[in-house]
């Protein structure tokens, strides 16, 4: 199985700052014939379902705000928040589409300073 | 806009069974690959099993390989989740999802609490 694993495991950040999460994979995630890595990331707040934010590593799902963004390629990835606000506090899990098992981050916790 | 509601979910002792379901409106799941994803309480998110649009193909997890089975109703326009000889590692809560291209889920229901426990 593809291991996802996160960096860091929490993260407090003031209001206004820039808060940046990592996910590394045990194996590449880039395909070649597309040119897409198969990486997307979630947000869970408390008591609520997931909610897509990015997928192919850097495409922001509908609705998303632009402070979100996505990066990497490969087995390295990153999740920038630009500007943190109240409401960005949640749990966010990078997960591989890549093969099957479909496998998940940890989870990074992400906490106002 | 599209919506999943599971039900189904219970408190149910180890080597029980227990049918999920999920009723989708918005959308026609046929024109969807469906997957289930699960959360133990206060852990990681953990993909169950997935059925293709025109379901011919179902894939699981190898914990649950031989237990659990996926199906839908294109009458009732929802998807089912049949458990059986259910351990208490499959406690969680139980989301129903919408699958897009290479295993993305961007549609996802409130979920639905299982407890296996004696």
């Amino acid at each position: 199985d593809v291991v996802m694993t996160q960096s860091p495991s929490s993260l407090a950040v003031s209001l206004g700052e820039r808060a940046t999460i990592n996910c590394k994979s045990s194996r590449t995630l880039f395909y070649s014939p597309t040119n897409k890595s198969y990486l997307a990331w979630y947000q869970q707040k408390p008591g609520q379902a997931p909610r897509l934010l990015i997928y192919w590593a850097s495409t922001r799902e509908s609705g998303v705000p632009d402070r979100f963004s996505g990066s990497g390629s490969g087995t390295d990835f990153t999740l920038t928040i630009s500007s943190l606000q109240a409401g960005d506090v949640a749990v966010y899990y990078c997960q591989q589409g890549f093969t099957l098992p479909y496998t998940f981050g940890q989870g990074t916790k992400l906490e106002i300073k | 806009d599209v919506q999943l509601v599971e039900s189904g979910g219970d408190l149910v002792q180890p080597g029980g069974s227990l049918r999920l379901s999920c009723a989708a409106s918005g959308f026609r799941i046929s024109d969807s690959w469906m997957a289930w994803v699960r959360q133990a309480p206060g852990k990681g998110l953990q993909w169950v099993a997935n059925i293709k649009y025109d379901g011919t193909v179902m894939n699981y997890v190898e914990s649950v390989k031989g237990r659990f089975s996926i199906s839908r109703d294109l009458a009732k326009n929802s998807i089912d989740l049949q458990m059986n000889s259910l351990r208490v590692d499959d406690s969680a809560v139980y989301y129903c999802v919408t699958q897009q291209g290479w295993g993305r889920f961007d549609s996802w229901g409130p979920g639905i609490l299982v407890t296996v426990s004696s």
